[in-house]
């Protein structure tokens, strides 16, 4: 079946760039979904791109779209402590989540 | 309030029970959704209801079922509960197509079977 696959862990230090990276395999998936989950609380959406898209901007983050690699990434710029949590990417079509990066941030 | 409530929060129970986890929403939204979150493994879906009288299975259906008593409440039962269950459960709403397609969770249900 469609997956959706991501790299479990991710430590960067306060003030650096974060980059969370997620492969695909559905490539019909309309839209694609960066999800936030801080401990103990539900998910959270933080962005999401249109699949006509290359590269959505938003502040902070920037999500970046190869639809030809089926690669989506999520960069968090100056990394705060406050944004130690974990990731998901998320494609809607087919309902499927990736297993979630856990972002750790450093001072 | 939350918009997606789920009782209860947390629940320890033993092997061979019977669990029912409960959903409630006050968005307004059709679809609604059952996942399992289990660490390594992200969230899979159980089961999603586009509407009132529609129920499908989703990925790891086997060992629960789901009903869906209204618009606002979707639960999920665990008909005899085994330790391989034991995950933390959330239940999620989303709009119909047009939409983003964007879920909004609950605050999640941890279960734990011993």
């Amino acid at each position: 079946g469609e997956d959706v696959e991501q790299s479990l862990f991710l430590s960067v230090r306060e003030g650096d760039s974060s980059v969370i990276n997620c492969t695909y395999t559905d490539s019909s998936s309309t839209y694609l979904y960066w999800y936030k989950q801080e401990p103990g609380a539900g998910l959270q959406l933080l962005t999401y791109i249109f699949s006509n898209m290359d590269m959505k901007q938003d502040q902070r983050l920037t999500v970046l779209l190869n639809k030809k690699d089926k690669h989506l990434s999520l960069r968090i710029a100056d990394t705060q402590t406050g944004d130690s949590a974990i990731y998901f990417c998320a494609e809607i079509d087919d309902m499927r989540f990736g297993a979630g990066t856990r972002l750790t941030v450093k001072p | 309030d939350a918009d997606v409530t789920q009782t209860p929060r947390n629940r320890i129970t033993k092997t061979g029970k019977r669990i029912m986890l409960e959903c409630s929403q006050t968005k307004g939204h059709d679809r609604m959704y059952w996942y399992r979150q289990d660490p390594g493994l992200g969230l899979r879906l159980i089961y999603y209801s586009f509407d009132v009288k529609d129920i499908n299975k989703g990925e790891i259906s086997d060992g629960y079922s789901v009903s869906r008593q209204a618009q606002a409440k979707f639960s999920l039962s665990l008909e005899s509960a085994i330790p391989n269950q034991t995950a933390l459960y959330f239940c999620a709403t989303s709009a119909p197509d047009g939409n983003t397609g964007e879920l909004f969770f609950g605050e999640g249900s941890r279960l734990t079977v011993l």
